[in-house]
């Protein structure tokens, strides 16, 4: 079957950083995407990588590994406002996305 | 603001009784979804449409149902709610079916008594 894990639940202090991971076994593989969705609200569109690498924009960057089905998201200078879930969704062989549960970020000052 | 509008916010619902959940875009994406978010669990993918006049089934297509009748719109059935129905619903769209990023509606908070 297809599978997505990530953790549960992070805690982190305001100003530091903080990697999420995210392992995932699919049928295929076409793009790995990053949302970030705060408490009550929808999630929004975060990064993307389909290739090998790290794609950085601004304080967060995203981090791929196809060949071991691994994929990290890195938040630096950390703010309260990154309090939030973060969710890893992996594109199948057909297009179709397949979502994990989500890992929900604490911030403590 | 352009994007998705999705109502109503929150509703609760009967067991047995039928309500259609409402998403309209205005940014003329050519594909559309609808999700379940359930505590616990992934998003999961209820139907979808990458054109107008065009849908298929999800991953957990049972007791919904969806049409498409225009590029804008693309309501949300439950024609018998149960209380395992009882979820929140957001509707995305993307401009190309399969490729890019997902715009989310606010999404709709159900309760099914």
């Amino acid at each position: 079957g297809q599978n997505i894990d990530q953790p549960t639940e992070m805690t982190a202090t305001e100003g530091a950083i903080v990697q999420i991971n995210c392992t995932y076994q699919t049928s295929g593989f076409n793009g790995l995407f990053w949302y970030q969705q705060h408490a009550g609200e929808a999630p929004t569109f975060l990064s993307y990588n389909v290739l090998d690498g790290l794609e950085e924009k601004g304080r967060f960057s995203s981090f791929l590994s196809r060949s071991k089905g691994y994929s990290y998201l890195l938040l630096k200078e950390l703010q309260m406002k990154d309090s939030a879930s973060y969710l890893c969704a992996v594109q199948d062989s057909n297009y179709q996305l397949i979502w994990g549960a989500g890992t929900k970020l604490i911030i403590k000052p | 603001t352009a994007g998705i509008t999705q109502a109503p916010t929150s509703q609760i619902l009967a067991a047995g009784r039928s309500m259609t959940l409402r998403c309209t875009q205005d940014m003329r994406h050519n594909a559309m979804y609808w999700y379940r978010q359930d505590l616990g669990l992934g998003l999961r993918l209820i139907h979808y449409s990458n054109t107008a006049g065009t849908t298929g089934k999800g991953e957990v297509p049972d007791g919904y149902s969806v049409s498409r009748a225009n590029t804008d719109d693309f309501p949300l059935t439950l024609a018998s709610a149960v209380p395992s129905q009882t979820s929140v619903y957001f509707c995305a769209s993307s401009d190309s079916s399969g490729v890019g990023s997902l715009h989310f509606g606010n999404g709709t908070r159900l309760t099914v008594t």
